[in-house]
C-alpha cells in the first residue's frame, strides 16, 4: 500500500541515549518533514528536506539532526535524548507546486507516529 | 507572525446534530488554510482547503468550512455528525508565498460524537 511509514511505533529511552527514527515513503515525493505533537500544541517542524541529500531545519531543530541519503527515506535523529523530547513523531511527504515550490500540503501523507518517552 | 488558534479542546455533540469545530488564524497576507483529521493511532489525513474563490468550501467525508475574512476564522463544519467522526481535528495556516514550509497547526480540538 502507498503512503508513509515510520519506525518504530514505540520507544523509551532512558535520558543521554541515541536513537534514529526512520521514515520510508514509496510515492516519489521530493519534499519530506519531520514534526513533533504535543499536548496543548499544533504540529511543529523539527526539519525537511526538499530532495535527496538536502535537508533544512523547521520550527524546533535543537537536540535533533536528519539525514536524506535516499530520496525514499528520511531519518530523524537524537544524539542525546532529553526528557523534553518525549513526545509524538510524525514523518510527512508531499509533492510540491511546481511553479512556486511551494509544498503542496493538501496532498501530504503523514505517517502513522512514534510515541517516544524519555525518561 | 502568522499563527493559528482552536479556542476548544473539545467538542461535544450528539448523533445526528450539526457540529462545528472553530479556528481563527492571523497571517500577513491572503491565507492559504487547511482542515486534517487524525484518528487513534493515525497520521493526519488532509480534510479540504481554501486559497481563494467562494467562501465556503467542501471537503471529505460531508465536512465543509465556512472562510471568513472579516472576523479571521475558518471553521469546520457538518450538517449531521456521526459517530464516526470522533476524532482530533487540526486547522492550519500558511501565508504565501513567503509562507513556504511554515504552515502552522493549530493546538487541534478534540470531537466526541456520542451516540
Amino acid at each position: 500500500n502507498a503512503g508513509v511509514t515510520q519506525t518504530p511505533k514505540f520507544r523509551v529511552l532512558k535520558t543521554g541515549q541515541s536513537m534514529t527514527l526512520l521514515c520510508a515513503q514509496d510515492m516519489n515525493h521530493e519534499y519530506m518533514y519531520w514534526y513533533r505533537q504535543d499536548p496543548g500544541m499544533g504540529l511543529r517542524l523539527i526539519h525537511y528536506s526538499v530532495g535527496e541529500g538536502t535537508t533544512a531545519k523547521g520550527e524546533v531543530p535543537d537536540g535533533y539532526n536528519v539525514s536524506r541519503l535516499k530520496k525514499q527515506n528520511f531519518l530523524l535523529g537524537l544524539e542525546s535524548a532529553a526528557p523534553s523530547q518525549t513526545s509524538v513523531y510524525f514523518c510527512a511527504s508531499s509533492r510540491f507546486s511546481s511553479g512556486t515550490l511551494i509544498p503542496l500540503m493538501e496532498q501530504a501523507f503523514f505517517g502513522q507516529g512514534t510515541r517516544l518517552t524519555v525518561v | 507572525a502568522q499563527s493559528v488558534a482552536q479556542p476548544e479542546d473539545q467538542v461535544n455533540v450528539a448523533e445526528g446534530n450539526p457540529l462545528t469545530v472553530k479556528c481563527t488564524y492571523s497571517v500577513s497576507g491572503n491565507p492559504y488554510l487547511f482542515w486534517y483529521v487524525q484518528y487513534p493511532n493515525r497520521g493526519l489525513q488532509f480534510l479540504l482547503k481554501y486559497i481563494t474563490g467562494d467562501n465556503l468550501v467542501k471537503g471529505s467525508y460531508g465536512f465543509e468550512a465556512e472562510f471568513n475574512k472579516s472576523q479571521t476564522s475558518f471553521h469546520l463544519k457538518k450538517p449531521s455528525a456521526l459517530v464516526s467522526d470522533s476524532a482530533l481535528y487540526f486547522c492550519a495556516v500558511r501565508d504565501p508565498p513567503t509562507g513556504g514550509f511554515k504552515t502552522i497547526f493549530g493546538a487541534g480540538t478534540r470531537l466526541f460524537v456520542k451516540a
